[in-house]
């Protein structure tokens, strides 16, 4: 097992466009978490997955935001309509059951909206 | 509403000096405490976690956090740090119980170990 994998590591794109970031959990593991990072913060909470269902989505996940987890596999994070405040490291982590085990966290994307 | 507070954004300190992260959490409820460790260019990674039980917990690179409730502490310390203790380190709390185990961070502090 590999851990979390997260593709791609960086992502530059012009304000506008749609980018799409890909997330790959530990098999085993059921739960599947997105968060976002910006400069000089601590990760914020977006979204998170139990199998192919998505439980719960923070405020923070404006309308221009959707996750999937199709299958309860991978999962991908589409930004439409890129705004430079979307400019963040993103952050995928996944877990067995319930967090409070510990989550194991990807690389990250780090996305640059210029 | 569970909030984390890390006081001291930058940390710098001399290799085998003590060090001591502080953080304090605020919650209505009984949490789930955690700390993080963020090296250069890589992801966060699960340092020590407390969830009941004794109240000292230990990490296997020799930090340690005590959770303090009447003080709503939870501060990391290690008593002789390395250069490769150099990082990131973010205090984290989750709802005691809760399903959804979503982890609310702490703004981080930065460690930097000089020689």
């Amino acid at each position: 097992d590999t851990g979390v994998s997260q593709d791609p590591r960086h992502k530059i794109t012009k304000r506008g466009q749609n980018v799409t970031f890909r997330c790959d959990p530990i098999s085993e593991h059921n739960r599947l978490y997105w968060y976002r990072q910006t400069l000089g913060q601590g990760p914020e909470f977006l979204t998170y997955f139990q199998n192919e269902a998505q439980l719960e989505k923070s405020r923070l996940l404006s309308d221009r935001f959707s996750a999937e987890r199709p299958k309860g596999s991978f999962s991908t994070l589409e930004i439409q309509r890129t705004e430079q405040g979307d400019s963040a490291m993103y952050l995928c982590a996944s877990s067995r059951d319930r967090g409070w085990y510990g989550y194991t966290f990807g690389s990250g994307t780090r996305l640059t909206v210029v | 509403a569970q909030s984390v507070t890390q006081l001291d954004s930058q940390v710098p300190v001399f290799e085998e000096a003590p060090v001591e992260l502080r953080c304090n959490y605020s919650s209505s409820v009984s949490v789930y405490l955690f700390w993080y460790v963020q090296y250069p260019n890589q992801g966060l990674q699960l340092l020590l976690k407390y969830l009941s039980g004794s109240t000292l917990v230990e990490s296997i690179n020799g930090f340690e956090a005590e959770f303090n409730k009447s003080q709503t502490s939870f501060h990391l310390r290690k008593p002789s740090v390395h250069i490769s203790d150099t990082a990131e380190y973010f205090c984290a709390v989750t709802l005691r119980g809760g399903s959804q185990g979503n982890l609310i961070f702490g703004k981080g502090t930065k460690l930097s170990v000089k020689p």
